[in-house]
C-alpha cells in the first residue's frame, strides 16, 4: 500500500509565478490536509478537502491560495504569483474515513523556494 | 481555537527515559495525538489518545488527562535515532488539527 505521495519533491519559482502542488492520498483515504511549515517552526493548516469539497479552508490565504480534491487525480495546492515569504515545505497528509482527524498519514512534502 | 505548548528543547541520555509534556488549551475537543519528525524529512505519526490514560506502543507511550488539559509522549530505553523534533497536535470541532511548535530531543551518548 502506497503512502502518500507528494510531487514535486523540490520547486523553485521567480516571484510572480505561480506553483503548483499535487497530493495523492493513501489508497483508501479520502480526508486530505494541507500543510505549511517554515524553517524550525510547526505546522500550521491551511486547508481540509474531502473529494470535490473544501471542509475547511480556514488556516489559508485568502488571496492567491486554493485548493482542490476533484473526483479523478490528486488534490492540487495551487499559489498564484508567489512571493519570497510563501517559501516553505509544505506538507500533505490524509486520514481514512471514520478514523477522525486523529491519526495523519503525511507525505514527504515539497520544498518551495521563491527566488 | 486552539492553542498548544511544549517545550521548545529536551536533551536526554541514550538508554534513559524522557518525558515530553503538552498543555492545550481549546475550544471544543476529541483528541490529542504525537508525531515524530526528522530533520529534512515529514511527520510521522505515533499516537492518539481520545480518552484518558496512558497508551502504549513498543518504547513510546502517551497519556491524556482531559480535566487537565494535559498530556505526555513518555520514550523509554532512548536511542540516538529517536532524536528528532516532536509534535503534539489536539484534534477539534470540524476535523481540524492544531499542532504544537515541537520539541526538538538530542538524544547524547
Amino acid at each position: 500500500n502506497a503512502g502518500v505521495m507528494q510531487n514535486p519533491r523540490h520547486l523553485v519559482r521567480r516571484r510572480g509565478q505561480e506553483a503548483r502542488l499535487r497530493c495523492s492520498p493513501m489508497k483508501g483515504h479520502s480526508h486530505v490536509y494541507w500543510y505549511r511549515q517554515l524553517p524550525e517552526e510547526g505546522l500550521k493548516f491551511m486547508v481540509y478537502l474531502q473529494k470535490e469539497n473544501i471542509i475547511d479552508e480556514s488556516g489559508m490565504p485568502k488571496e492567491r491560495f486554493s485548493a482542490e480534491f476533484p473526483k479523478e487525480g490528486p488534490s492540487i495546492l495551487r499559489i498564484q504569483q508567489v512571493v519570497r515569504g510563501d517559501s516553505a515545505a509544505y506538507f500533505c497528509a490524509s486520514s481514512p474515513p471514520g478514523q477522525g482527524v486523529g491519526e495523519q498519514y503525511f507525505g514527504p512534502g515539497t520544498r518551495l523556494t521563491v527566488t | 481555537g486552539q492553542s498548544l505548548e511544549q517545550p521548545s528543547e529536551v536533551t536526554a541520555v541514550e538508554g534513559a527515559i524522557v518525558q515530553i509534556n503538552c498543555t492545550y488549551q481549546t475550544s471544543g475537543f476529541y483528541g490529542l495525538s504525537w508525531y515524530q519528525q526528522h530533520d529534512g524529512g515529514a511527520p510521522t505519526f505515533l499516537s492518539y489518545n481520545g480518552l484518558d490514560g496512558l497508551e502504549e506502543t513498543g518504547r513510546f507511550s502517551s497519556f491524556l488527562s482531559r480535566s487537565d488539559s494535559y498530556g505526555y509522549l513518555l520514550l523509554q530505553e532512548l536511542q540516538m535515532k529517536d532524536s528528532a523534533s516532536y509534535f503534539c497536535a489536539a484534534s477539534g470541532g470540524y476535523q481540524k488539527v492544531t499542532f504544537g511548535i515541537g520539541t526538538k530531543l538530542q538524544v547524547i551518548p
